[in-house]
């Protein structure tokens, strides 16, 4: 059974400090590996996308990586803003044209002053 | 361009009544999927529906839950006979089609049955 699951379940940090985010999946065969971020009340944002190829991608302050040998993906987050207060969802696609990719449960942060 | 849109964004509702949310998909996406995300859970798809092909329902929890898709742009998820346990925020992604690793959420439409 496909599945991804994410640690830690909540985290929370002083603003200005780092982070990382943790996801493990068990999906095969992989396509692909997504981080969403989701704030309170609203719907998931793609933050980045992997696939097999790809050990890191960055956009800004996240950074995220990749290892598809282990099935690890994890989630940097560099000198953190109150803004970062969210959810933040591991997704992963298999590969042979499945449509629907299944969803990591979430890591909740909270970024306080 | 504009993004998804569902409405409404809160729904409180009784009970045993139905309720229809709505989702409007963003421009050229033909590719229309619902999920169900309860509290502390992750995202549970529902249905998907792709161009003018039938409907994958395979996710809908019960025979009180429906979706349709007019036109092939605006979509309608209509619970029937609501129960305590349909509470949750209901969320409609769109995409391209080919594309499904790039879906693109609506706000979400809390629902909560008293």
């Amino acid at each position: 059974k496909n599945q991804v699951e994410q640690s830690p379940q909540s985290l929370i940090i002083l603003e200005g400090k780092n982070c990382t985010l943790q996801c493990n999946y068990t999906v095969s065969p992989f396509s692909n590996l997504r981080w969403y971020k989701q704030d309170t009340g609203r719907g998931p944002v793609s933050l980045t996308i992997m696939t097999f190829s790809e050990n890191t991608k960055s956009n800004g302050r996240y950074t995220a990586t990749l290892d598809a040998d282990t099935k690890q993906s994890s989630l940097h987050i560099t000198a953190s803003q109150l803004s970062d207060s969210a959810s933040y969802i591991c997704v992963v696609s298999a590969a042979g044209g499945s449509y629907i990719p299944t969803f990591g449960r979430g890591t909740s942060l909270i970024v306080h002053p | 361009g504009a993004g998804v849109s569902q409405s409404p964004s809160n729904k409180v509702t009784e009970k045993g009544k139905d309720v229809e949310l709505r989702c409007d998909p963003i421009s050229g996406h033909t590719a229309l999927y619902w999920y169900r995300q309860s509290l502390g859970q992750g995202l549970e798809f529902l249905i998907y529906f792709q161009g003018n092909s039938a409907p994958d329902k395979s996710g809908l929890p019960s025979d009180r839950f429906s979706a349709e898709r007019t036109g092939g742009s605006v979509s309608t998820l209509t619970i029937q006979r609501t129960q305590q346990e349909d509470s949750a925020v209901y969320l409609c992604a769109s995409s391209l089609p080919q594309r499904s690793y790039e879906q693109y959420f609506g706000p979400g439409t809390r629902l909560t049955v008293t």
